[in-house]
């Protein structure tokens, strides 16, 4: 059963530049969520997709932006990178708990790491 | 908003017992994580608090009480392996979000 898949892995851009990173959640899963974290730093919450509709949202400018496909799979973009955007974005899918009785654990990908110079 | 503390960093010997604390303020709040998160990795889940008291999973307990916001993570046995960071997370809100702590950096030394 494959878990959630990221790509790229590691990726370098400049300033200014776009960047698109992409996730599969895991098998039955059908929410994605997608945090960034820094160095050190905890995961932060930048989004939360369900029914290819963001229905949360984190403290991030609209520079972040993302999709979700109807096969559940999600896109993170950012725009206008700036130097301060450098960090592992996590990708994390669970199975929406419509009844708001169970745990709905998060499984995480193995991140996409990037750098911008 | 969410404000979640746990100490940055850890220091216990292999074999030994450590716990780890987290406290949280958060508005309708519905449970509590704790992930591990190996260097260069993603975190993992560990366990899952929606009631009070104790979870017990192996060497792995989780504790929480909601009236005062506080939860602690206990590891017994140390091994060198668990060397890792403890992320504390809350899960709050109508749509389920999950917040999560800075983390706390814990090493496992023989």
């Amino acid at each position: 059963d494959a878990g959630v898949t990221q790509s790229p892995t590691h990726l370098i851009k400049t300033r200014g530049q776009q960047v698109t990173l992409r996730c599969s959640p895991k098998s039955g899963h059908d929410t994605v969520s997608w945090y960034q974290q820094a160095l050190g730093q905890g995961p932060q919450f930048i989004f939360q997709y369900y029914e290819e509709e963001e229905r949360q949202r984190g403290n991030f400018p609209d520079r972040f932006s993302g999709h979700q496909f109807p096969n559940y799979s999600s896109e993170l973009n950012v725009n206008a990178l700036l130097l301060g955007d450098s960090a592992l974005y996590l990708c994390a899918s669970s199975l929406k708990d419509l009844q708001g009785s169970g745990a709905n654990v998060l499984t995480f990908g193995a991140g996409s790491r990037l750098t911008v110079l | 908003g969410q404000n979640i503390d746990q100490p940055t960093e850890m220091t216990a010997t292999e074999g030994a017992i450590v716990q780890i604390n987290c406290t949280y303020q958060t508005s309708g709040f519905n449970g509590l994580f704790w992930y591990q998160q190996h260097a260069g990795e993603a975190p993992t889940f560990l366990s899952y608090n929606v009631l009070d008291g104790l979870e017990e999973k192996g060497r792995f307990s989780s504790f929480l009480s909601r009236s005062k916001g506080y939860s602690y993570l206990l590891l017994k046995e140390l091994q060198m392996k668990d060397s890792a960071s403890y992320l504390c997370a809350v899960r709050w809100g109508g749509y389920q979000k999950v917040t999560f702590g800075t983390g706390t950096k814990l090493q496992v030394i023989p």
